[in-house]
């Protein structure tokens, strides 16, 4: 059975410095990955994703994250980060399942941007 | 939001009572889906459906029932509510050229008490 884990269920930093959001996941199958971003008291709102060719993928607000078969990662990345990310930040992986594609969450890392 | 409408936003409800939260899209899409967030469990499946007409279980379907009569409208009713149905819930629709991606909608704050 596909499963997601999210490393850090916090992750700190100050405005304008790099991070990394870390995901791992389990599947004995092609998968496609997503990383979707919750800003407080709001939906979930689609970050990025891979489903095939290039393993580094581009997404919103200057975000990319890297899909790693090997390693079995989607960890995400950016630059310099700016008090407006901070956010709440979900990992997550496709399962076919019965006739649809189930979606699988991580627990979500929490993302603290401070001037 | 892929134009995905949930209604309530908020309510509070007590112990015993009934609710239905309504999920309505205007772009003709077949899948959908309703999930609850709690914290650190990121989302969890509680019901979807294929079509109009049809539902089926998810991972967490116990305590809820949903109907799905009209294609636009995905119903999830709470009969009899429990403190422990106190949650955010989610409405998603799937696109994409193999129906991969999920769009959410805005969430309804559920309070039990």
């Amino acid at each position: 059975a596909q499963s997601v884990t999210q490393l850090d269920s916090q992750v700190p930093v100050f405005e304008e410095a790099p991070v990394e959001l870390r995901c791992n996941y389990s599947s004995s199958v092609s998968v496609y990955l997503f990383w979707y971003v919750q800003y407080p008291n709001q939906g979930l709102q689609l970050l990025l994703k891979y489903l095939s060719g290039s393993t580094l993928v581009k997404g919103i607000n200057g975000f990319e994250a890297e899909f790693n078969k090997s390693q079995t990662s989607f960890h995400l990345r950016k630059p310099s980060v700016h008090i407006s990310d901070t956010a709440e930040y979900f990992c997550a992986v496709t399962a076919f399942s019965g006739g649809y594609n189930k979606l699988i969450f991580g627990a979500g890392t929490r993302l603290a941007v401070h001037p | 939001n892929a134009g995905v409408t949930q209604t309530p936003k908020f309510r509070v409800l007590k112990t015993g009572q009934s609710m239905t939260l309504l999920c309505a899209q205007d772009m003709n899409h077949e899948y959908m889906y309703w999930y609850r967030q709690d914290p650190g469990m990121g989302l969890r499946l509680i019901h979807y459906s294929v079509g109009e007409g049809t539902t089926a279980k998810g991972e967490v379907p116990d305590g809820y029932n949903v109907s799905r009569l009209k294609k636009q409208n995905f119903l999830l009713g709470l009969e009899s509510a429990a403190p422990s149905q106190t949650s955010v819930y989610f409405c998603a629709i799937q696109m994409g050229l193999a129906l991969e991606t999920q769009y959410f909608g805005p969430g309804t704050r559920l309070l039990v008490l």
